[in-house]
């Protein structure tokens, strides 16, 4: 069966740190991959995904970058954290036509800049 | 563009009551629904989803959602909410597409008192 991993599961990092966020998925092979960003009392926004190794599409204008070194590797980073870059990250992937196209999440990372 | 917007964004049920979750779509093309639970601190798990066929489909933990193209409404009912359905609840839609990204409401967060 599939699995998501997603680690670290917390964080607190002082502003202008680097970030580094690490998703990595078993049992498929050549998933869609996705980045969410829930920020507190918000819903959630796609932030990036991925339909292939070195692909990356970005959703919205921000401080982050991600990156796909692995069909089912993918990378959140940061050069310099801003404060507004608080909250709770998620990674997905998506299954196969076969199974209702369902996307499915990690347990999430959980980041605090001070 | 496609959106999703959840009526209420908090409701209070009592123990053994009707549980119901309103959530309202915009799509151009026939949409995949699905409905998400968020626990304390976790990552999402998937309740329920809606591709094509039966219009009301059964998920798990005793929840529904009916699809009503007609309303472009697709709502989340339980018979008899229990102390552990209180939680965050998405409701969000995905097209057909490529990459089949979901977007999501901004969430529900359901309480159930004694």
């Amino acid at each position: 069966s599939q699995t998501i991993h997603q680690w670290p599961a917390t964080l607190v990092q002082p502003v202008g740190s680097p970030l580094s966020l690490e998703c990595t998925v078993e049992g498929t092979s050549n998933p869609n991959l996705y980045w969410y960003r829930q920020a507190a009392g918000r819903g959630l926004q796609l932030l990036f995904y991925s339909v292939g190794i070195g692909q990356i599409s970005s959703e919205v204008p921000q401080n982050l970058s991600a990156s796909r070194p692995q069909d089912r590797q993918f990378i959140l980073s940061s050069k310099k954290l801003l404060l507004s870059d608080s909250g709770f990250y998620l990674c997905a992937w998506r299954a196969g036509q076969s199974s209702g196209n369902t996307i499915y999440f990690g347990e999430g990372s959980w980041l605090t800049v001070v | 563009a496609q959106s999703v917007t959840q009526l209420g964004s908090h409701v209070s049920v009592s123990e053994g009551a009707l549980v119901l979750l309103r959530c309202n779509y915009s799509s151009s093309v026939p949409p995949y629904l699905f409905w998400y639970v968020q626990y304390p601190n976790q990552g999402l798990q998937l309740l329920l989803k809606y591709t094509t066929g039966a219009t009301l489909v059964k998920g798990i933990n005793g929840f529904e959602a009916e699809f009503k193209k007609s309303e472009t409404s697709f709502h989340l009912t339980k018979p008899s909410a229990h102390m552990s359905d209180a939680a965050e609840y998405f409701c969000a839609v995905s097209e057909n597409g490529g990459y089949n990204k979901l977007i999501f409401g901004a969430g529900t967060r359901l309480a159930v008192h004694p």
